[in-house]
């Protein structure tokens, strides 16, 4: 089954700067990639997802990246402000079988 | 919408007790999932139903977890006998169709077993 891993597992940067988080997947067959962001206490919510039929989404300050040959995905956020201060999580589907999560990136803004 | 309804928020019970949490998905929504979420292991997944149809359940730890769907609008997930370790917060989470359309979360259920 698919595996999902996911780095690093937490991250503090300087409000204002970028902040990057690594995902790398298992299942060739998967094409459905998305990122949940989960604040304190509070349920997983989506913020972006990609297809594998493109290699870029962007939506405002945030951008994800998919490389299909080297199984990897990659979460951007530019110009971070506190608020952006969460837990974030990949997750790899071939669309026939579940979401499988990684395990969790603790990203902390520092004002 | 009010999105999906999970019940009860907080449960706290003695182990050996029956444990029974309740979703309500997203009207319209065919796929629905349970999570289970902890500091060692994360979101897994513990079973996946759609159109009402268990379709993976490999997630389920053990026969004391057991999960229905007998209509479209409910679904409910049963702990007997519960034990500490089952300690976790589960979601409920919907998705119109299938497993590579957004998922939507319900609040979770905090389960203490003491």
């Amino acid at each position: 089954g698919e595996n999902v891993e996911q780095h690093p597992s937490t991250l503090s940067v300087q409000e204002g700067d970028s902040a990057v988080i690594k995902c790398t997947y298992s299942d060739s067959a998967s094409n459905y990639f998305p990122w949940y962001k989960q604040e304190l206490g509070k349920r997983p919510q989506l913020i972006i997802d990609i297809r594998s039929n493109v290699g870029e989404k962007k939506d405002q300050r945030i951008a994800v990246t998919l490389n299909k040959t080297a199984k990897h995905f990659s979460l951007h956020i530019t110009e971070t402000q506190p608020e952006d201060s969460a837990v974030y999580f990949c997750a790899a589907s071939e669309g026939n079988t579940p979401l499988v999560f990684g395990k969790g990136t603790r990203l902390s803004v520092i004002a | 919408d009010a999105g999906v309804i999970q019940s009860p928020r907080h449960e706290v019970t003695e182990m050996g007790q029956e444990v029974t949490l309740r979703c309500k998905p997203i009207s319209g929504h065919n796929s629905l999932f349970w999570y289970r979420q902890t500091m060692m292991r994360g979101l897994e997944l513990l079973i996946y139903f759609n159109n009402n149809v268990p379709i993976d359940d490999s997630g389920m730890p053990e026969d004391r977890f057991s999960a229905k769907m007998p209509n479209a609008s409910f679904s409910t997930l049963k702990i007997q006998p519960s034990e500490p370790r089952d300690s976790a917060v589960y979601f409920c989470a919907s998705s119109l169709s299938g497993a590579d359309t957004e998922a939507f979360f319900g609040q979770g259920t905090r389960l203490t077993v003491v």
